[in-house]
């Protein structure tokens, strides 16, 4: 199985500053054949299912704002809040979706400073 | 617009069985893989089942192979999971989850609201 590990655990930024979320799998989830990574970013806000962010690593989802962005590839990824804002508050996971079981990572909660 | 709504969920002993649905509608439902996700109270996301392509091949995670069955009906849009020989550590809301891409492989682009199962005597 692939093992995702995420850091910090948590994290407190002030209102309008950066935000940068690591995530880091345990083996390469970039697929040789389309070149992408099966890498994606989720947002779950308290007593909220989960919302998805970013997928295929970088893409962003229709709807969710520009100061989101994803990169990386192979086994090290990042979410980055340009400029949080307090809807912002949340817990982030990332998940693999290259081999089953797709796993999630322990999650990263974001909050005010 | 598309809506996963779960059913199902509710108290039952150890040892016990519970069927989830999940109505789906506002996308061909047959066309996508769909999973089940489950979070047990304030722990993290775990990934439980999948069921993909038209052949409607099915995955599990090891903590459930063997006990649970994930299983779709495309004339209704819903998608099932059969759980028996439930365990305490089982208790969880169960998040029903369309695939973003008609592949097995691909990242959920919707989850439903969830559905509590507790297990307990």
């Amino acid at each position: 199985d692939i093992v995702m590990t995420q850091s910090p655990d948590s994290l407190a930024v002030s209102l309008g500053e950066r935000a940068t979320i690591n995530c880091k799998s345990s083996q390469s989830v970039l697929h040789s054949s389309n070149n992408k990574n099966y890498l994606g970013w989720y947002q779950q806000k308290p007593g909220q299912p989960p919302k998805l962010v970013i997928y295929w690593a970088s893409a962003r989802e229709s709807g969710v704002p520009d100061r989101f962005s994803g990169s990386g590839s192979g086994t090290d990824f990042t979410l980055t809040i340009s400029s949080l804002q307090a809807e912002d508050v949340a817990v982030y996971y990332c998940q693999q979706y290259y081999s089953i079981p797709f796993t999630f990572g322990p999650g990263t909660k974001v909050d005010i400073k | 617009e598309v809506q996963l709504l779960e059913s199902g969920g509710g108290l039952v002993q150890p040892g016990g069985s519970l069927r989830l649905s999940c109505a789906a509608s506002g996308f061909t439902f047959s066309s996508y893989p769909m999973s089940w996700v489950r979070q047990a109270p304030g722990k993290g996301l775990e990934w439980v089942s999948v069921i993909c392509g038209s052949g409607g091949s099915t995955y599990y995670a090891d903590s459930v192979k063997g006990r649970f069955t994930i299983s779709s009906d495309n004339s209704k849009n819903t998608l099932y999971l059969q759980m028996d020989s439930l365990r305490a550590e089982d208790t969880a809301v169960y998040y029903c989850a369309k695939s973003g891409g008609v592949s097995c492989s691909s990242h959920i682009d919707y989850w439903g609201q969830g559905t509590l199962v507790t297990v307990s005597s």
